[in-house]
């Protein structure tokens, strides 16, 4: 069974720390892909990144950096030097379809709420 | 222009009401999805449609249907509500291929059942 776990609920840190929220999967597919979604307070969903199951490089966009690891079936999301606008819900997600339209169809873990103060 | 706009965007209503929710994209996007987030963020699939074809339908209980009038378009009808429906529904659509999955969404529509 599909599953992502994000088990940290909420993170607490100060502006210019470094954070890190973690997501572990549970997939029996061999083709599937990873997703991070952002929602900050005003509530809408912001796509932030996509793996494909045979894609381990890391990647990094400016302060986000993102480490998968099938070994450890985890996909875990860095923000460096965090600021108040980081602040938001961070959710993780699972997509196994391996065809067109329903890789939309995402698992999502429960969210990891980051809170970042001035 | 807002690439997925769903109206209303707040929508707040008694027990046995039917009440529909609709979303456009003008993205050109194949796919189209319905989730639901209930009180405690939680994220859920309910629908999806391909070139008005149903492909996804999860357990949701039939009270909920989506209608697909055309590509650009999925409404989210809802019958004899009930207080566990109150949650914030988001529409979604997506392209195939390489970017399959990179979903955007809408800024939601959030029902409360009285």
């Amino acid at each position: 069974a599909q599953k992502v776990t994000q088990a940290q609920t909420e993170i607490s840190v100060v502006e210019k720390e470094d954070v890190t929220l973690d997501c572990v999967y549970e997939t029996r597919d061999t083709t599937y892909y990873l997703f991070w979604y952002k929602q900050p307070p005003s509530g809408e969903l912001v796509f932030l990144i996509r793996r494909n199951s045979f894609d381990e490089q890391n990647e990094i966009s400016g302060r986000y950096s993102w480490n998968f690891q099938k070994s450890t079936s985890s996909f875990n999301f860095t923000i460096t030097a965090s600021q108040v606008v980081d602040s938001a819900v961070y959710f993780c997600a699972l997509s196994e379809a391996d065809y067109g339209g329903s890789q939309g169809n995402l698992i999502f873990g429960k969210g990891t709420k980051l809170s970042v103060k001035p | 222009d807002t690439a997925v706009s769903q109206t209303p965007k707040y929508l707040v209503t008694q027990m046995g009401n039917d009440k529909s929710i609709k979303c456009e994209q003008n993205l050109g996007h194949d796919t189209m999805y319905w989730y639901k987030q209930d009180s405690k963020k939680f994220l859920k699939i309910m629908f999806s449609y391909n070139n008005k074809e149903l492909i996804i339908n999860e357990t949701v209980p039939n009270r909920f249907s989506p209608k697909s009038p055309d590509k650009a378009h999925l409404n989210l009808h809802i019958n004899s509500l009930e207080l566990g429906d109150s949650a914030v529904y988001f529409c979604a659509s997506s392209q195939e291929g390489e970017d399959a999955g990179e979903l955007f969404f809408g800024e939601g529509s959030r029902l409360t059942v009285l």
